[in-house]
């Protein structure tokens, strides 16, 4: 997974808890993404990141915040976790280059009961 | 709105037959992406796509793009079992915020 590790994989949490889930990276680049993926959906984008400390919306941000304190990690964070937000999350990244190929990580089965 | 529109999204075939997905998309864009999924499994980068009438093939695929028409189409020649999984194309707006995902297409890829 283009040394990429999203942490945990499985989560089981309860409705109104707050979550995180981390994304971290051996490969040095600069934009790092999430996106969740949920039946008939496709894959939707949350957030993204373009550098340390810089971060932007996706399309459906509502209930997540994000932070990048350092190159390698990607965070994100479910403020009070609703079942509406059970869903698989993956991590991407990529270099910033002219072909700007995302890879993206194992993914993270998030259920909010 | 960048919007992208796969079909079908269901197909199931027989081995040897040949195939195409096709992929529509709503405004102009830099690059288009096919990317292959397995159940359970991460998403794969398959071909990237970056100008009118660029074409790409590995082995029994071969993807194309025609931005005029603002579609890309994802062939799949003598299907074999092995090419069962859900492809995704999708579609960068410009610069580096993210991708926009279509649907997907559920091939399913029968002896």
């Amino acid at each position: 997974d283009a040394g990429i590790t999203q942490s945990p994989r499985h989560k089981v949490t309860e409705t109104g808890t707050p979550v995180t889930l981390r994304c971290h990276q051996t490969e040095n680049h600069r934009y790092m993404y999430w996106y969740r993926q949920d039946p008939g959906h496709g894959l939707r984008l949350i957030h993204y990141s373009y550098g340390v400390k810089d971060t932007d919306k996706g399309e459906v941000s509502d209930g997540y915040s994000v932070s990048r304190s350092k190159t390698e990690d990607f965070l994100l964070t479910l403020e009070s976790a609703t079942s509406s937000q059970t869903s698989v999350y993956f991590c991407a990244i990529a270099d910033g280059t002219g072909v700007h190929i995302q890879y993206f990580g194992a993914g993270t089965r998030l259920s909010v009961l | 709105e960048l919007k992208v529109e796969q079909n079908p999204l269901f197909l199931s075939m027989q081995e040897g037959k040949n195939y195409t997905i096709y992929c529509n998309y709503s405004t102009t864009s830099d690059r288009l992406y096919w990317y292959r999924q397995d159940p359970g499994k991460s998403l794969e980068s398959l071909f990237v796509l970056l100008s009118n009438g660029a074409v790409k093939q590995e082995g029994r695929l071969m993807a194309s793009l025609d931005t005029k028409a603002r579609l890309s189409t994802l062939h799949i020649t003598a299907a074999v079992h092995d090419l069962s999984a859900t492809y995704f194309c999708a579609v960068d707006g410009g610069g580096a915020d993210g991708l926009t995902f279509g649907k997907g297409t559920h091939l399913i890829i029968q002896p």
